[in-house]
C-alpha cells in the first residue's frame, strides 16, 4: 500500500483560475505534512508545511484533515509560473519523509 | 542562503562500475538523507543518516549501497557495483531538527547514467 497517494493529473488550468490538489496518506502515526514543488528535472522544494488548523501563504492554502487522513492545497489566481509538479509529503516521528507521485500542473495562457 | 550542495551534477557510467556521490548539507544540520528519482517517477527514501550512523533505510538501499561522512562536512553515497536500474537522480537532504519538526532542504540531484 502506498504510503501517500495523489491524482497525478495532468491539470491544465488557465491562468487566473483557482485549483485543488488533494492528498491521503495511509499511516495514521504520521505527524508532520508538506507541500513540496518540483520543477523539470530539478529538486523539489518546499511550498508550505501543512499546520493541524490549516494555514495560508499568499495564493496557497493547505489543510489538513487528519480523521479522513487527507491534505490539499488550494492555489488561487493561478501564474504561468506555478506550472510544475506538487508534491504531497508524510513524514513520521522516525524522521522518514514519503513522497507522493505528484501532481502536475500546467497553468495555460 | 545555505544550500545543500552536490557534486557530480551528472556521470555516466558503465553496469558493474563503483559510483560515489557527494553531498556537502547545509553547516549546522544534523539529519542526512538521500532520496533517488527514476525518470517520471516518485521520489523515494533511501537512507537517513544521524550522529554518524545510518538512522533508518528502505528496502531499496541493499549490501551494494554505502553512506559515510568521512569529514564534518561531507556525505557521500557510494553504490559498490551499478546495474542499469541504478540510473535515476539521487538528491541529498539535509534537515535541521529531528521527530515531527523541520522540513528537508534538498540539493540540486546528481544524475547518474549506468550504461
Amino acid at each position: 500500500r502506498k504510503e501517500v497517494e495523489q491524482d497525478p493529473g495532468p491539470f491544465n488550468v488557465p491562468e487566473g483560475a483557482t485549483v485543488a490538489f488533494n492528498c491521503t496518506y495511509s499511516n495514521s502515526a504520521s505527524q508532520s505534512f508538506f507541500w513540496y514543488r518540483q520543477d523539470c528535472r530539478k529538486e523539489p522544494k518546499l511550498l508550505m508545511s501543512v499546520y493541524s488548523s490549516g494555514n495560508e501563504d499568499g495564493r496557497f492554502t493547505a489543510q489538513l484533515n487528519r480523521a479522513s487522513q487527507y491534505i490539499s492545497l488550494l492555489i488561487r489566481d493561478s501564474k504561468l509560473s506555478d506550472s510544475a509538479t506538487y508534491l504531497c509529503v508524510a513524514s513520521n516521528t522516525g524522521n522518514q519523509f514519503y513522497f507522493g507521485t505528484g501532481t502536475s500542473l500546467t497553468v495555460i495562457p | 542562503e545555505p544550500e545543500v550542495t552536490q557534486t557530480p551534477s551528472h556521470q555516466v557510467t558503465q553496469m558493474g562500475q563503483e559510483v560515489i556521490l557527494r553531498c556537502v548539507p547545509i553547516s549546522n544540520h544534523l539529519y542526512f538523507y538521500w532520496y533517488r528519482q527514476i525518470l517520471g517517477q516518485k521520489v523515494e527514501f533511501l537512507v537517513s543518516f544521524y550522529n554518524n550512523e545510518i538512522s533508518e533505510k528502505s528496502e531499496i538501499f541493499d549490501d551494494q549501497f554505502s553512506v559515510e561522512r568521512p569529514d564534518g562536512s561531507n556525505f557521500t553515497l557510494k553504490i559498490r557495483s551499478t546495474k542499469l536500474e541504478d540510473s535515476a537522480m539521487y538528491f541529498c537532504a539535509s534537515r535541521k531538527r529531528g521527530g515531527t519538526a523541520g522540513e528537508l532542504f534538498f540539493g540540486e540531484g546528481s544524475r547518474l547514467t549506468v550504461l
